[in-house]
C-alpha cells in the first residue's frame, strides 16, 4: 500500500540554521513522483519541488534543496540559512504513475525564530 | 502567475444542509481534483476529474459528494447532506496534463463549518 511518512511532527529553529525535512514513502509502482508543498498559517498549499523516480541527480534552488534516496526511500527537504518566513506547515507527497490522487504525509511544522 | 481561485473563503452551514464551494481552476487546465483538510491533519484525496466524468475517488467520496463542470471555467464539489465530520478545508486544485510529474496546483481553499 501507497504511504508517506514525516516522523517529525514539529522542529524549531533559530533563523540562519539550515534545517532538514525527513520523508520516507512507499510504493509498489516502479515510477512514481515526490513533491514538497508549503502551507504558511494563512492556509493555502504551495507548490515547491518534485522529483522523479527515475531522476537520479539531486538539486538545488535557491535555498531549498533535496536529498532523493530510492535505496531507502527517502526525499528529504533542506532549507539552508532558514528566515522567519519559512516558518510552515511542510508536507511531502507521492504521487503513482497508476493514479491522479496525491497522498500526504502528516506534515512537519517548522518554526523559524528570530 | 495564473492561479486557481475558491469561493466563499469560509462557508458555515447547519447540519443536514446541502453546500456547494466552488473552483475556477487554471485558465488552460483539464484536469481537476478535490482535496481536505480536517483541522491540524494531513491533506486527504477526494476526486479527480476529466473530462465531465470522475477519473478517481477515494473512499471518502461518498453518495453525498458529487462534483460537475457546469460551464467552462467553475468546478463544483456539492455536499448533499452534511454532517459534523464535513467540518474541513477544501482544497480544490488543477493541472494542464495527467502526467503525474505535473504539480497539482492549490487554490486558497474553503474553510468548511458545521454547526
Amino acid at each position: 500500500a501507497q504511504k508517506v511518512t514525516q516522523a517529525q511532527t514539529e522542529i524549531s529553529v533559530v533563523e540562519k540554521e539550515d534545517v532538514t525535512l525527513d520523508c520516507v514513502y512507499e510504493t509498489r509502482d516502479t515510477t512514481y513522483y515526490l513533491f514538497w508543498y508549503k502551507q504558511p498559517p494563512s492556509g493555502e498549499l504551495v507548490f515547491l519541488i518534485r522529483r522523479n523516480s527515475f531522476d537520479e541527480q539531486n538539486e538545488i534552488s535557491g535555498r531549498y534543496s533535496w536529498n532523493f534516496q530510492k535505496s531507502t526511500s527517502s526525499f528529504n527537504f533542506t532549507i539552508t540559512a532558514s528566515q522567519v518566513v519559512d516558518s510552515a506547515v511542510y508536507f511531502c507527497a507521492l504521487r503513482e504513475d497508476s493514479s491522479y490522487k496525491l497522498i500526504f504525509g502528516s506534515g512537519t511544522r517548522l518554526l523559524v525564530r528570530p | 502567475e495564473p492561479e486557481v481561485t475558491q469561493t466563499p473563503s469560509h462557508q458555515v452551514t447547519q447540519m443536514g444542509q446541502e453546500v456547494i464551494l466552488r473552483c475556477v481552476p487554471i485558465s488552460n487546465h483539464l484536469y481537476f481534483y478535490w482535496y481536505r483538510q480536517i483541522l491540524g491533519q494531513k491533506v486527504e484525496f477526494l476526486v479527480s476529474f476529466y473530462n465531465n466524468e470522475i477519473s478517481e475517488k477515494s473512499e471518502i467520496f461518498d453518495d453525498q459528494f458529487s462534483v460537475e463542470r457546469p460551464d467552462g471555467s467553475n468546478f463544483t464539489l456539492k455536499i448533499r447532506s452534511t454532517k459534523l465530520e464535513d467540518s474541513a478545508m477544501y482544497f480544490c486544485a488543477s493541472t494542464s496534463t495527467e502526467l503525474g510529474n505535473q504539480p497539482q496546483h492549490f487554490g486558497d481553499g474553503t474553510r468548511l463549518s458545521i454547526l
